[in-house]
């Protein structure tokens, strides 16, 4: 069964402080592995990672896939109150493109 | 541009009334379209998903129904609600050029 497993679960950090989240994966026919960000209501999209080793970045945050270990990072850099939120991690899975698996996310709190 | 909208926002059904939520996509056609459930917990689990008009799988045995009367329409129904399918639903959509899902604004359904 494919499996997408993301830690830690929750963290607290203080404004400017930077973060690394974390997602480990287990599928058949890996394709991309996707970043979504939800805060209070639905995920909206961050990144979609297809190659090792090649950084993609938005602003203050930045994601990295390695396929060899089965991993991805989420890093967010100078944190403010506006990155608190619930991070997911999520994986096409089933040997298809129709289905993601989603991990059960890592809830960030940023304190001013 | 692609949008996706479903209503309503918030609801609150007795134990054993009906349900209807309904999804649109505007500006693509064809879409992939999915229902997701999150419980407590943060977890997504997929409900539904489908690939074209009146097709539709089921990913986990319950009391929820589908349905896709048209091509950017999918409408999540039952007939008889029980507490346990009180949650927040996500509608999502899939274009032709990837992976990536994209969702709309959510549903929370208390039932009571």
């Amino acid at each position: 069964e494919d499996k997408v497993v993301q830690s830690p679960l929750s963290l607290v950090v203080h404004e400017g402080d930077t973060v690394t989240l974390n997602c480990s994966y287990e599928v058949t026919n890996f394709r991309s592995l996707l970043w979504y960000k939800q805060e209070k209501k639905a995920p909206t999209f961050l990144f979609m990672l297809t190659s090792s080793g090649i950084e993609k970045k938005s602003g203050r945050l930045s994601s990295i896939l390695d396929k060899k270990e089965l991993f991805s990072i989420l890093n967010i850099t100078a944190t403010q109150t506006g990155d608190s939120a619930v991070y997911l991690c999520a994986v096409p899975s089933g040997g298809s493109n129709y289905k993601l698996t989603f991990g059960k996310g890592t809830l960030l709190t940023v304190n001013p | 541009s692609q949008t996706i909208h479903q209503w309503p926002a918030t609801l609150v059904q007795p134990v054993g009334s009906p349900l209807s939520l309904e999804c649109t996509v505007e500006g693509t056609s064809n879409p992939n379209l999915y229902w997701y459930r999150q419980a407590a917990g943060r977890g997504l689990q997929l409900l539904f998903y489908s690939v074209g008009i009146g097709q539709i799988s089921s990913e986990v045995p319950q009391n929820l129904s589908a349905s896709r009367p048209q091509d950017r329409q999918f409408i999540l129904s039952s007939k008889k609600l029980l507490l346990s399918d009180s949650g927040f639903y996500l509608c999502a959509w899939q274009g032709d050029s990837g992976n990536t899902i994209y969702f709309g604004e959510g549903s929370w359904l208390t039932v009571v």
